[in-house]
């Protein structure tokens, strides 16, 4: 199977802007996770989907949201872009099976934000 | 409130030694655990996973051992090599599937 696959790999933004990132989950996976990190801040859970619905979210501002596509792909989107903002964002899809709990993680994007 | 962390933020050894990376929850609900690997560049990997009724499993050179007692878990690599330089993370998850991560612990293999 392919892997999770993040576009874009690398962007650049301004103050203000509004970026949107994509992901697509192993196929199968209807799960997917958006993460972000940032320097000795380790992961933190945005939020995540399943079968097109927002099961569960983060302590993020309203500026960030995401949406799923019935082929499980997701975006997520963040609007007026905040110096803070610049991180590696990262797609998790997910597998459940009796005895594991898995997510498997994509390459990320890093977003710069200037 | 409650949380997942690391004892260390870096560990380096000598390679051919052996690496002991650990990790505290504080959730006692939390009742399965999974070690992860980050490269640079790179997205975190998984490496292995243990459940809260089970106090050791073993991989391909790696340990995972889980002291509930204590709400620690620990990873364990043998026969450390240059390849595993990395971050590692611990990750928990409870019941209501909220997937949470300690901040990580860089490893450095010296040759």
């Amino acid at each position: 199977k392919a892997g999770v696959t993040q576009t874009p790999r690398y962007l650049i933004k301004t103050r203000g802007q509004q970026v949107t990132l994509s992901c697509s989950p192993i196929s199968g996976h209807r799960s997917v996770s958006w993460y972000q990190q940032t320097p000795g801040q380790g992961l933190q859970f945005l939020f995540e989907y399943f079968s097109e619905t927002q099961r569960n979210k983060g302590n993020f501002p309203g500026r960030f949201s995401g949406r799923q596509f019935s082929n499980s792909r997701s975006e997520m989107n963040v609007s007026t872009l905040e110096l803070g903002d610049s991180a590696l964002y990262l797609c998790a899809s997910r597998e459940w099976t009796t005895r594991t709990d898995t997510q498997y993680f994509g390459p990320g994007t890093r977003l710069t934000v200037l | 409130g409650e949380s997942v962390g690391l004892h260390l933020p870096t560990l380096s050894v000598q390679e051919g030694d052996n690496s002991i990376i650990n990790c505290a929850y504080s959730n006692s609900a939390s009742d399965y655990f999974i070690w992860y690997k980050q490269e640079s560049g790179k997205g975190p990997q998984f490496i292995i996973d243990i459940r809260s009724n089970m106090d050791k499993r073993q991989g391909q050179r790696v340990t995972v051992l889980l002291n509930k007692t204590v709400k620690h878990l620990s990873l364990q690599i043998a026969a450390t090599q240059p390849g595993d330089s990395a971050v590692y993370f611990c990750a928990e998850n409870s019941n209501n599937n909220d997937m949470r991560f300690g901040a990580g612990t860089r490893l450095t293999v010296k040759p």
